[in-house]
């Protein structure tokens, strides 16, 4: 069965600083896609950032990279420059079947980042 | 735009009443979804309607009843719930792709008490 796994219940990280939230997955499946979500404590779940299992290069968007290791099953989300909005709960997600429309959409527990003035 | 909207944001409900969450989008998308998250946990999923046909029901208790009147609506009817049902109830949307490309994007989510 499809799983993620994010270690770290908790982080904190001063602002201005970089700091990464690691995920790890487990899955047969040969094409999948992983994504990241943020959530504040408003509730709503923003995507950030999308990587393909075929992709070469690791995906950016603005202060956001996701490290993807395609061997050791990680795809870690990178923050740059920490600013005090970031505080939040972060869910690693991965769709990873070729022929669904997102029906198994496998959500990881979160981490809870919290930024330091 | 990647906007998906659901109303109402807060809900309190008795158990013998009966409610409506609605979520709706713009963007042509082809599946839709309603989630269920407990508090400190991810969301769990609860229906797929994939081209306004359900696909995925999810063992949830007949006392939720979803409706996808057109590609653009999606409504949870509540009837008859339990306290243990008060959560956050997430709406989102997708293309419906295949190979595992396929964005959700959520809505704000309707914050459900059952009294």
């Amino acid at each position: 069965a499809q799983k993620i796994t994010q270690t770290q219940p908790g982080m904190f990280v001063q602002e201005k600083e970089a700091v990464t939230l690691d995920c790890t997955y487990d899955t047969s499946d040969p094409s999948y896609g992983l994504f990241w979500y943020k959530q504040p404590s408003s509730g709503e779940m923003i995507f950030l950032i999308y990587q393909g299992s075929y992709d070469q290069q690791n995906a950016t968007e603005g202060r956001y990279s996701l490290n993807f290791q395609k061997a050791r099953k990680s795809a870690n989300l990178v923050i740059s420059a920490s600013q005090l909005g970031d505080s939040a709960m972060y869910f690693c997600a991965m769709n990873p079947r070729e022929d669904n429309y997102g029906q198994n959409f496998v959500f990881g527990p979160g981490t809870r980042l919290s930024v330091l003035p | 735009d990647t906007e998906v909207t659901q109303t109402p944001k807060h809900l309190v409900m008795g158990m013998t009443n009966k409610k409506s969450l609605k979520c709706e989008q713009h963007m042509g998308h082809r599946a839709m979804y309603w989630y269920k998250q407990k508090a400190k946990k991810p969301p769990e999923l609860m229906f797929v309607y994939s081209y306004e046909k359900l696909s995925i029901n999810e063992s949830v208790p007949s006392r939720f009843s979803p409706e996808c009147p057109n590609s653009s609506l999606l409504n949870l009817h509540l009837h008859a719930l339990q306290p243990e049902d008060s959560a956050l109830y997430l709406c989102a949307s997708s293309h419906g792709l295949a190979g595992g490309t396929d964005t959700q994007y959520f809505g704000p989510g309707t914050r459900l008490t059952v009294l």
